[in-house]
């Protein structure tokens, strides 16, 4: 496996364009995340799925944001009608469920997707 | 709301220097508590764990002790090595749910050699 993996590594598009981003996490993990991060911030958690399931989303998720796992594997995170402020690095992550006693599982990253609106 | 508060960088030692990166955190229920590092060019990846409060979470020389009484998880090594330097984020996930994990904004650490 060749871990978390995110396309594409780089996008630069201007104001008002859709962009769509993929993430294809570890195959044997059931949950994935989407966080957003911008220059000296740590990740801003987004939304997270658990199959095909979404389970919860952030307040930073406007409606200009839409996020889908259809079959419970890769997910793409859509953004519409760009806008400047939404420039940032987006990180897609996967983990398996909670332990037994409900600890979180470790977190595995990609490399994320870079984000420049004009 | 749940929240985590590390001291802000950039820090700069020398090599062998003793290390320690101030974390701590707000929350209700019990959380986990983590440190995460993220390497140049590279994804960022967990560092060490701790599930539960006195519980001392360790890995590749770094260690971190879950402090319920301070609400504190300190990153400490006690020799920094060139490899080191990165950018380090203490995080958090609540204990009830697990449901996502919460990051502070991050400590970026350089080692002179």
């Amino acid at each position: 496996d060749t871990g978390v993996s995110q396309n594409p590594r780089h996008k630069i598009t201007k104001r008002g364009q859709n962009v769509t981003f993929r993430c294809d996490p570890i195959s044997e993990h059931n949950r994935l995340y989407w966080y957003r991060q911008t220059l000296g911030q740590g990740p801003e958690f987004l939304t997270y799925f658990q199959n095909e399931a979404q389970l919860e989303k952030s307040r930073l998720l406007s409606d200009r944001f839409s996020a889908e796992r259809p079959k419970g594997s890769f997910s793409t995170l859509e953004i519409q009608r760009t806008e400047q402020g939404d420039s940032a690095m987006y990180l897609c992550a996967s983990s398996y469920p909670p332990g037994l006693a409900g600890e979180a599982g470790e977190l595995f990253f990609g490399e994320g997707s870079r984000l420049t609106v004009l | 709301g749940n929240s985590v508060t590390q001291m802000e960088g950039p820090v700069t030692l020398s090599e062998e220097a003793f290390l320690t990166i101030n974390c701590t955190y707000t929350a209700t229920g019990y959380p986990s508590l983590f440190w995460y590092v993220q390497y140049p060019g590279e994804g960022l990846q967990l560092l060490l764990k701790a599930t539960k409060a006195d519980d001392k979470g360790s890995n590749k020389g770094f260690e971190a002790t879950y402090r319920k009484e301070t609400t504190s998880f300190h990153l400490e090594k006690g020799s920094v090595q060139v490899s080191d330097s990165a950018v380090y984020f203490c995080a958090l996930s609540e204990y009830s749910s697990a449901s996502k994990i919460i990051f502070g904004s991050g400590t970026r650490l350089s080692i002179r050699p």
